[in-house]
């Protein structure tokens, strides 16, 4: 089976950037995404296709997928943005998820 | 807006058998590919499985730890996506969501509604 292995949390200071990585086998072959989800709520796709925003998304977040690592940065982060947040890609039909990585902001 | 709004959840025995509903709104059902995803309490996100548009030929996916015991159908004449549960494990306790799978990614998503197997 595909893994997707995510650093279990992440800390940034307001207004910096912040940097959460997904890696797989190959990933940088394959479209990776990002879900973002607070609690008590619903997951919201943040990024698509390895570098697209939904309409709504804020211009601060961004990805990039490359070799064996994709990577959600926030840049000038919020205090709004403090989350959980989960990488996702295709291993051939199969929907696979990363373990999440809980974004604090102090 | 998308709305989906997910039912059925519920406390169920080891062994027994729960159909959860989706119901969806305000987008174009039939053509989209529909996904359940679910979560365990305090843990990440887990996929379950997909059905296709009927177009595509309605064709479904599953992940391995619920084949042959989950299946999902949808009535596109009701807008309605199902996921049939047999021989659920205390391990399937989770709380389902339904999710449009589109966009190349799961772009919407309902509230999720909670299943709950114990004895």
């Amino acid at each position: 089976s595909y893994d997707l292995t995510q650093p279990p949390s992440v800390s940034v200071s307001p207004g910096q950037t912040a940097s959460i990585t997904c890696s797989g086998d190959k990933l940088g072959d394959k479209y990776a995404c990002w879900y973002q989800q607070k609690p008590g709520q619903s997951p919201v796709l943040v990024i698509y296709q390895d570098t697209k925003r939904p309409s709504g998304i804020p211009e601060r977040f961004s990805g990039s997928n490359s070799g064996n690592t994709a990577t959600l940065t926030i840049s000038g982060t919020q205090a709004m943005d403090e989350a959980d947040y989960y990488c996702q890609a295709w291993d051939s039909i199969t929907v696979v998820f990363g373990g999440g990585t809980k974004l604090t902001v102090l | 807006e998308v709305q989906l709004v997910e039912s059925g959840g519920g406390l169920v025995k080891p062994g027994g058998s729960l159909r959860l509903s989706c119901a969806a709104s305000r987008f174009t059902f039939n053509n989209a590919w529909m996904s359940w995803v679910r979560q365990a309490p305090g843990k990440g996100l887990e996929w379950i499985g997909r059905i296709k548009s009927k177009t595509e030929g309605g064709a479904t996916d599953y992940a391995a730890p619920v084949k042959g015991r989950f299946t999902i159908s949808r009535d596109d004449s009701k807008t309605t996506l199902y996921l049939q549960m047999n021989s659920l494990k205390t391990e399937d306790t989770a709380v389902y969501f339904c999710t449009t799978e589109r966009l190349g990614g799961h772009d919407s998503w309902g509230q999720g509604t909670l299943v709950l197997v114990s004895s």
